[in-house]
C-alpha cells in the first residue's frame, strides 16, 4: 500500500540518548515535514523539507535535526534526548498538486525517561 | 496569542444527535483552513475551505469558512459511534503546505 511509513512505532528512550526517528515515503512528493502532537497543544511543526536537498526550521525545532538526501527519505534526530521531547511524531507529505492537504503517517511514540 | 483555537475541548453526544465544532483562526498570511479527523493514530483530511460561504459537503460532514468573522465550522449530521474523534482544525500561511493547528476537540458519540 502505498503511503507514509514511519519507524519505530513506539520507544523508550534514556535521557541523554541520540534517536533517529525514520519515515520513507514511496509517492515521491517534494515536500515533506515532522510534527510532533502533544496533549492540549495540538499539532506543532518541528521542520520541513520542500524537496530533496533543502530543509527548513518550523515552529519548535530546538533540540532536533532533520536531513533530505533523497526524495523518499527523511529522518529526524533527537541528538541528546530530554524528557519535554516525550510525545508522538507524525511525518507527513504534501502533494506536489500544490494544494496544502498533507497526508500523514501512523506516528511513533516517543517516551525520554 | 494562539493562531487556532477550537471549541469547544471535548464534548459527548448520543447516537443521532448533530455536532458543531469551531475553529477560529488569526488572519496574519492566512492562505486556507483544513479540518482533520483523527482516530487512533494519523489524522486524515477532511476538508479544505479557502472561500467564504462556500459550505463543503461529505456525506453527514459539511464545513464552511466565514473570512470577515475569522471562523470555521464543522457539522456533524445523524452522528455515528464512528465519528468518535479527535477533530483538528488548521490553517495554512503559505503555499509550502506548513500548517498551524488547534488542539483539538474530542468528539464521543454514545449508543
Amino acid at each position: 500500500i502505498a503511503g507514509i511509513t514511519q519507524a519505530p512505532t513506539s520507544q523508550i528512550l534514556a535521557a541523554g540518548r541520540r534517536m533517529t526517528l525514520r519515515c520513507t515515503q514511496d509517492m515521491r512528493h517534494n515536500a515533506m515535514y515532522w510534527y510532533r502532537q502533544d496533549l492540549g497543544l495540538g499539532l506543532r511543526l518541528i521542520h520541513y523539507s520542500n524537496t530533496a536537498g533543502t530543509t527548513g526550521k518550523g515552529e519548535v525545532p530546538d533540540g532536533y535535526s532533520v536531513s533530505r538526501a533523497n526524495t523518499d527519505d527523511f529522518p529526524l534526530t533527537l541528538a541528546s534526548a530530554v524528557p519535554s521531547q516525550t510525545s508522538v511524531y507524525f511525518c507527513a507529505t504534501r502533494s506536489d498538486s500544490g494544494a496544502n492537504v498533507l497526508t500523514f503517517g501512523a506516528g511513533s511514540r516517543l517516551t525520554v525517561l | 496569542e494562539d493562531k487556532v483555537v477550537q471549541s469547544p475541548l471535548s464534548l459527548v453526544v448520543h447516537e443521532g444527535d448533530t455536532v458543531t465544532l469551531n475553529c477560529s483562526y488569526e488572519v496574519t498570511n492566512f492562505r486556507s483552513l483544513l479540518w482533520y479527523k483523527q482516530e487512533k493514530k494519523a489524522p486524515t483530511f477532511l476538508f479544505m475551505l479557502t472561500s467564504s460561504g462556500i459550505e463543503k459537503k461529505s456525506g453527514r460532514l459539511s464545513s464552511i469558512l466565514d473570512k470577515k468573522e475569522l471562523f470555521s465550522i464543522l457539522n456533524i449530521t445523524a452522528t455515528q459511534t464512528g465519528d468518535s474523534a479527535v477533530y483538528l482544525c488548521a490553517r495554512a500561511t503559505d503555499s509550502w503546505g506548513k500548517l498551524q493547528f488547534g488542539a483539538g476537540t474530542q468528539v464521543v458519540v454514545t449508543p
